[in-house]
């Protein structure tokens, strides 16, 4: 089945500095599924950060960025200075039939933002 | 103002009671899913609804029920709950868009 591996658990990180949150894909059904980032921040519900549909296109919101890279199938969150009110849990996650089934997500990454 | 609204948010419950988690939407979105989050474990697929009495089973549908009697609304329901089904369970909402999720129900069974 289609699988997303985040391999970092959780980051902590230093205000002003900068991040990278890891995500590849594996989908099995078509080759370019649609990829996303979605992000929880402490007592909220999952809200989408940014999206990609299209292989070798770039996303961004909100200061992160995220490119499509069909050839190492990674979609990796970056941000050039966080803040500590980026202190959330990150999700990537991917839909390759549609929305029909659903997403399949990462196990997220837990960002900490220290001043 | 595009929304998904979970009802409660929060609950707890024994071992054994049936427990009934609500969610709706206000933007006519034809498929609807749940899933559960669970530390170490992401966000896990429990059922899927493609509009109102068509429902499916999605990867973890054990132990769950789902009811859709209105496009708007779309109800989890736990049958004689059980302590390994303490998580917090999320509703999500798509009109072949990127899906809107709800705020979240934290539920604990003792």
């Amino acid at each position: 089945g289609d699988s997303v591996t985040q391999t970092e658990g959780q980051v902590t990180v230093s205000e002003s500095k900068s991040l990278i949150i890891n995500c590849t894909y594996s989908a099995t059904s078509i080759a370019y599924p649609n990829l996303f980032w979605y992000v929880r921040y402490p007592g909220e519900g999952l809200q989408l950060l940014l999206k990609v549909i299209t292989a070798g296109q770039k996303g961004s919101s909100r200061g992160f960025e995220a490119t499509y890279n069909k050839e190492t199938t990674s979609f990796h969150l970056q941000k050039a200075s966080v803040q500590e009110s980026d202190s959330a849990v990150y999700y990537c996650a991917l839909s390759d039939r549609g929305y029909a089934q659903g997403l399949t997500f990462g196990l997220g990454t837990r960002v900490s933002v220290f001043p | 103002d595009m929304k998904v609204t979970q009802m409660p948010r929060y609950l707890i419950k024994r071992m054994g009671e049936n427990v009934l988690l609500e969610c709706g939407q206000d933007m006519s979105h034809e498929t609807m899913y749940w899933y559960r989050q669970d530390p170490g474990l992401g966000l896990q697929l429990i059922y899927i609804s493609y509009d109102v009495d068509s429902n499916s089973e999605g990867d973890i549908p054990k132990g769950y029920r789902v009811s859709r009697k209105k496009r708007e609304h779309f109800s989890l329901i736990l049958d004689s709950a059980k302590t390994n089904q303490t998580s917090v369970y999320f509703c999500a909402s798509t009109n072949n868009q990127a899906p809107l999720f709800g705020e979240g129900t934290r539920l604990s069974v003792l």
